[in-house]
């Protein structure tokens, strides 16, 4: 079974900051992760995805992930937070092409002036 | 990018009455949706898979009779809440996913809807 796990539901960094959300997940299998930014009232935005290849993964808007299977994580980064950074940030994880996601529970992200 | 639509993006009913809410996708063509729903402050839950021209496949605890969807076009699926209640009040987003080997689901914007 599959599961995600996203540490600290919020998360407040001064602009200009380091952003680090972590998301850890379990899989049986090589897994498809992705990160989903989310403004309020609004849908999920790709911020970026790794299937395969490279493990640092680079994204929009400045942010990258890296996926390290020895610990299971696909934490996301971004070295200069900006006011427009805050958001919900979703984690998800698939076993592959066809198969559907499965959502860590969000880190909401506070960018303090 | 993939766009996905939905409409509306707002809705407030009675209790009772059903509502539909469509998705489209606008420049690919979509052989799998997905509905999700998302209270507030939490993750998205699936409460089902859509494949063009076949039925749905529902999540367990979902009721396939109270939620019904549609997926008769590879750019279009359709949710419909019937009988809504208050409890039905939610965000419910729509995601859609290209033929072949594509693994990323693209998101609509989300339907708003209130149930009085």
């Amino acid at each position: 079974a599959q599961s995600v796990t996203q540490l600290g539901s919020h998360v407040s960094v001064s602009e200009g900051a380091l952003v680090l959300l972590r998301c850890n997940y379990s899989s049986s299998v090589p897994p498809y992760l992705f990160w989903y930014v989310q403004y309020p009232n609004q849908g999920l935005q790709l911020l970026l995805k790794y299937t395969t290849g490279a493990t640092l993964v680079k994204g929009i808007n400045g942010f990258e992930a890296e996926f390290k299977k020895s610990e299971t994580s696909f934490h996301l980064t971004k070295p200069s937070a900006h006011m427009s950074d805050a958001a919900e940030y979703f984690c998800a994880v698939s076993e592959g092409t066809g198969n559907q996601f499965y959502f860590g529970t969000g880190t909401s992200l506070t960018v303090i002036p | 990018g993939a766009v996905v639509s939905q409409h509306p993006s707002w809705v407030i009913c009675k209790s009772g009455t059903s509502v539909k809410i469509e998705c489209r996708s606008l420049d690919f063509q979509a052989t799998t949706m997905f509905w999700y729903r998302q209270f507030p402050k939490q993750s998205l839950m699936l409460m089902a898979t859509s494949n063009e021209g076949s039925k749905a496949t529902y999540e367990q605890g979902v009721e396939k009779d109270k939620f019904l969807i549609n997926h008769a076009s590879l750019t279009l699926s359709t949710l419909t809440v019937t009988s809504a209640h208050p409890e039905d009040s939610s965000f419910y987003i729509c995601s859609a996913r290209a033929g072949g080997n594509q693994e990323t689901q693209y998101f609509g914007p989300g339907t708003r809807l209130l149930v009085l």
